[in-house]
């Protein structure tokens, strides 16, 4: 069974630049049919999605955060990466990555979630 | 974007009770595939979401038949059949029909 974990700084600084990591385990990137997705969700809100990766390196981004959103995929460490420049205090959320399932487009595996808090 | 709008956004159910969720989108999720691209998903208190419905009524491994899903084109529901104290949680509904990929408000159900 497919784990996702994210991992990276849980407080960030206002204009600076917010960087996550998903470590795959169970499963490889490289393999099967599947997107790598970033989701997040505001403090007692609904969620967002950000964007998805194919292990080939194709993406896909939210456009309400394109312009400072940059997904990555590193097939050889099982691991993609999500970077988001110039961040304000609205990016506070909790960041989830997850897998998703290219032949119906749903979300099958979720990771825990790590909650990154922008503040000076 | 495609705007999900689900109600209500909170639900009481009495034990035993069923519970229905509605999702409507603002255009129709059936894509030229011929597949309509519309899940659920639900959150309990301090997890992460996980699918229970994919394609509007098909139920995710593992899902317990009294999750049903239902509807088509922009209007979408998703039932209870008895609700026990493990089904409290956020409920969402998201379509990844067209990029950007939207998920509904999320309905709350709590236990009376």
């Amino acid at each position: 069974q497919v784990q996702l974990q994210e991992s990276g700084p849980g407080l960030v600084k206002p204009s600076q630049t917010l960087s996550l990591t998903c470590t795959v385990s169970g499963g490889s990137i490289g393999g099967g049919a599947y997107y790598w997705t970033w989701i997040r969700q505001h403090p007692g809100k609904g969620l967002e999605w950000i964007g998805n990766i194919y292990k080939s390196g194709g993406t896909y981004y939210n456009p309400s955060l394109k312009s400072r959103v940059t997904i990555s995929v590193d097939t050889s460490k099982n691991q993609f990466s999500l970077k988001l420049s110039f961040v304000t205090v609205a990016d506070t959320a909790v960041y989830y990555c997850a897998r998703v399932a290219l032949a119906w487009l749903f979300i099958d595996s979720w990771g825990q979630g790590t909650l990154v808090t922008v503040s000076s | 974007d495609i705007v999900m709008t689900q109600t209500p956004l909170s639900l009481s159910v009495t034990p035993g009770q069923p519970a229905s969720i509605s999702c409507k989108s603002s255009q129709s999720l059936l894509h030229s595939d011929g597949k309509t691209y519309l899940s659920w998903y639900l959150q309990k208190p301090g997890q992460s979401p996980q699918l229970l419905i994919y394609e509007i009524s098909n139920r995710f491994s593992g899902v317990p038949n009294k999750f049903s899903g239902s509807g088509s084109g922009t209007d979408f529901t998703l039932k209870i059949s008895r609700v026990e104290a493990e089904d409290v949680a956020v409920y969402y509904c998201m379509q990844s029909m067209q990029l950007p990929w939207t998920f509904g408000q999320g309905t709350k159900v709590e236990i009376k």
